[in-house]
């Protein structure tokens, strides 16, 4: 079975503080492709990277980083210094190759306030 | 850049009206998807679909829902008689091939709200 458990519900901080979300996943398969979204106010997904199972090296784009760990099951993501138009919601994601067919898993989103 | 659309960006029916939610994939993908997301929670899978089939779907895809590509370019989601537990953002979903190593495309979503 294919699970996304994002633990924090809601995080709240001050701009400029360093944040960090928690995402640990759960699959059999050995192929596999790890998401994360914002989606803000407005309602859309955004597409924030992909991660594939092979590729445990870290990332690091701009402000957001994303710490991929397979012995422990997580892709947490970091935003450095954060602002107040990070403040959304967001889904950390698993599509697994053979076993997950062709659905994308979501975890249960964590909702970021970064207050001015 | 290419983009999924969607339409309408809301949509407001009563209980019991059939709705039909409609998207615009990317035109070169190959795989559709509908999702949903109920107000606060997580987004849930739908129905996958390829070659004018549907290739997965969930347990919430029940005989209410139903899909279709009756042209060229639109795929849409049909209710048959909408209940009020079907109030959620409908997102959409294309990607070129089914694997998941292809990208998923979401459009924008549509709120759908029953009264």
């Amino acid at each position: 079975a294919q699970k996304v458990t994002q633990a924090q519900t809601e995080i709240s901080v001050v701009e400029k503080e360093d944040v960090t979300l928690d995402c640990v996943y759960e699959t059999r398969d050995t192929t596999y492709y790890l998401f994360w979204y914002k989606q803000p106010p407005s309602g859309e997904l955004v597409f924030l990277i992909r991660r594939n199972s092979f590729d445990e090296q870290n990332e690091i784009s701009g402000r957001y980083s994303w710490n991929f760990q397979k012995s422990t099951s997580s892709f947490n993501f970091t935003i450095t210094a954060s602002q107040v138009v990070d403040s959304a919601v967001y889904f950390c994601a698993l599509r697994a190759r053979n076993t997950g067919g062709f659905k994308t898993i979501f975890g249960a989103g964590t909702r970021l306030f970064v207050k001015a | 850049e290419p983009e999924v659309t969607q339409t309408p960006s809301h949509q407001v029916t009563q209980m019991g009206q059939e709705v039909i939610l409609r998207c615009v994939p990317i035109s070169n993908h190959l795989y559709f998807y509908w999702y949903r997301q109920i107000l606060g929670q997580k987004v849930e899978f739908l129905v996958s679909f390829y070659n004018n089939e549907i290739s997965e779907k969930s347990e919430i895809f029940d005989d209410q829902f139903s899909v279709e590509r009756p042209d060229g370019s639109n795929f849409t989601l049909k209710i048959r008689s909408t209940k009020l537990e079907d109030s959620a953002m409908y997102f959409c979903a294309s990607s070129e091939l089914g694997t998941g190593d292809y990208e998923q495309y979401f459009g924008p979503g549509t709120r759908l709200t029953v009264t």
